[in-house]
């Protein structure tokens, strides 16, 4: 299994919107809705900011959304804060109990 | 508050084999709902996903680690070990513990990880 497709960086001004994208194949993103983003700080464990595509665990700011439109999974973070510069990564179930991430994704708040 | 602390050497010999243990408190491992993982990232690298095991001992492996990776677990002390065999410079990692959701195939809880260095 090959890693998720992401851009390596993303950047946008305090207040702005930044959308990362997540490419994967049939065999991941495009089959099951088993779609997780997660934020990691440097030298930091990531943590969970969304799964199953667009839920929100409790916490985590509604300025995080995501979506999904076939292979491709997309992390939203609208109203950007400077604390939300961070990586970025998605993670997909492959299925039989298997799991992919994404390359990753450094995003920088102008 | 459920926690999940990695420890073993920092330090591993090249053709040596990797061992880390994952203590966990605050819950329980024996949940049904759960499965305990690992997943490591190399230095300025990004994450990849080595395996799970659930309470009864069903593993679940990275098919490119499968040959060379074993997860075993010790619910009456609360933890859950790796094995990585044949280890080389590729494999110098920070290797954290999580805890998968089996209903939403999520990581929704993690070590803070630990350096695991392969040099000689």
């Amino acid at each position: 299994q090959s890693a998720l497709t992401q851009p390596p960086s993303a950047s946008g001004s305090p207040g702005q919107s930044v959308t990362i994208s997540c490419t994967g194949t049939r065999s991941d993103v495009g089959t099951y809705n088993y779609v997780s983003w997660y934020q990691q700080h440097p030298g930091k464990a990531p943590k969970l900011m969304i799964y199953e595509v667009s839920n929100r665990p409790s916490g985590v700011p509604d300025r995080f959304s995501g979506s999904k439109s076939g292979n491709t999974a997309s992390l939203t973070v609208s109203g950007l804060q400077a604390e939300d510069e961070a990586d970025y990564y998605c993670s997909s179930y492959a299925g039989s109990n298997n799991y992919v991430f994404g390359s990753g994704t450094k995003v920088t708040v102008l | 508050q459920l926690q999940l602390q990695e420890s073993g050497p920092g330090l591993v010999r090249p053709s040596e084999t990797l061992s880390l243990t994952c203590t966990v408190s605050g819950g329980s491992i024996s949940s049904s709902s759960h499965y305990w993982g690992w997943i490591r990232q190399p230095p300025g690298k990004g994450l990849e996903w080595i395996g799970s095991i659930y309470y009864s001992g069903s593993t679940y492996y990275n098919p490119s680690l499968k040959s060379r990776v074993t997860i075993s677990v010790d619910t009456s002390k609360y933890q859950f070990s790796l094995r990585l065999s044949s280890v080389t410079a590729a494999d110098t990692a920070v290797y954290f513990c999580a805890r998968t959701s089996v209903a939403g195939r999520l990581f929704d809880y993690w070590g803070q990880g630990i350096l695991v260095t392969v040099s000689s």
